[in-house]
């Protein structure tokens, strides 16, 4: 079946650095690519979709220039979180759309932690 | 997109057959609907999928009446490791991938 890896899975950053999450579709080809944010007992929140090849669209409310992202592949999707604050702290969360697969195939998440 | 509305939760004994509904009044007629298992700190899994009457797989089975208006997971004989939230989604079904929100979801307590 469809896979789609996400890395790192933890990561601890202090303020104001940025951290680069990566998603992959690993066996078909991600058109589209969906970000999600979840914070603890609240459900998932999409923050962004985006195309192979064109610029991503941010739901209201997400800033574009804080989270940056890229899908200049058919199987490489990355979120940049520029320069992270605590309250950046969540688990983020990928989801890979394309050919092969039931639709929509999550990675496993990032929980990242600003200190 | 298609909104959707399910109890948020749910508590039930290890064993028993779990039903879980969710309600999606405005599906359109190209729409599937798709339901996801979620643990904590792990990305959703998909369930099973299904556009019209009954589907079933080694995991779950899904009801979908003729109306398509709502949609019934059905989880036989759970067991502790069944305990999760479970979302029901209803993304477009045609045109490309149109993005998908999420709900609540139902938290399923599963009792030994």
């Amino acid at each position: 079946g469809a896979v789609v890896s996400q890395h790192p899975s933890r990561v601890i950053c202090k303020s104001g650095t940025s951290v680069k999450i990566e998603c992959r579709s690993l066996d078909f080809q991600a058109t589209t690519m969906f970000w999600y944010r979840q914070f603890p007992k609240q459900s998932l929140m999409l923050m962004a979709t985006s195309n192979e090849g064109s610029k991503a669209t941010y739901e209201q409310g997400v800033e574009k220039d804080k989270f940056l992202i890229n899908h200049a592949s058919l199987t490489l999707s990355t979120l940049t979180v520029t320069s992270a604050h605590p309250e950046d702290s969540s688990f983020y969360i990928c989801s890979a759309a394309g050919t092969g697969g039931y639709g929509y195939t999550f990675g496993s998440g990032t929980r990242l932690t600003v200190v | 997109l298609a909104k959707t509305t399910q109890p948020i939760s749910m508590d039930s004994y290890e064993g028993q057959e779990v039903n879980i509904t969710c309600s999606h009044n405005n599906i359109a007629t190209n729409d599937y609907i798709t339901w996801y298992q979620q643990f904590p700190s792990q990305g959703p899994r998909f369930i099973i999928q299904g556009y019209k009457t009954k589907v079933t797989n080694e995991v779950a089975s899904l009801f979908i009446p003729a109306d398509r208006k709502s949609s019934t997971l059905s989880l036989p004989r759970v067991s502790l490791s069944d305990t999760a939230v479970y979302y029901c989604l209803v993304p477009r079904g045609s045109g490309g991938y149109q993005k998908v929100t999420f709900g609540i979801g139902t938290k399923l307590q599963v009792i030994p």
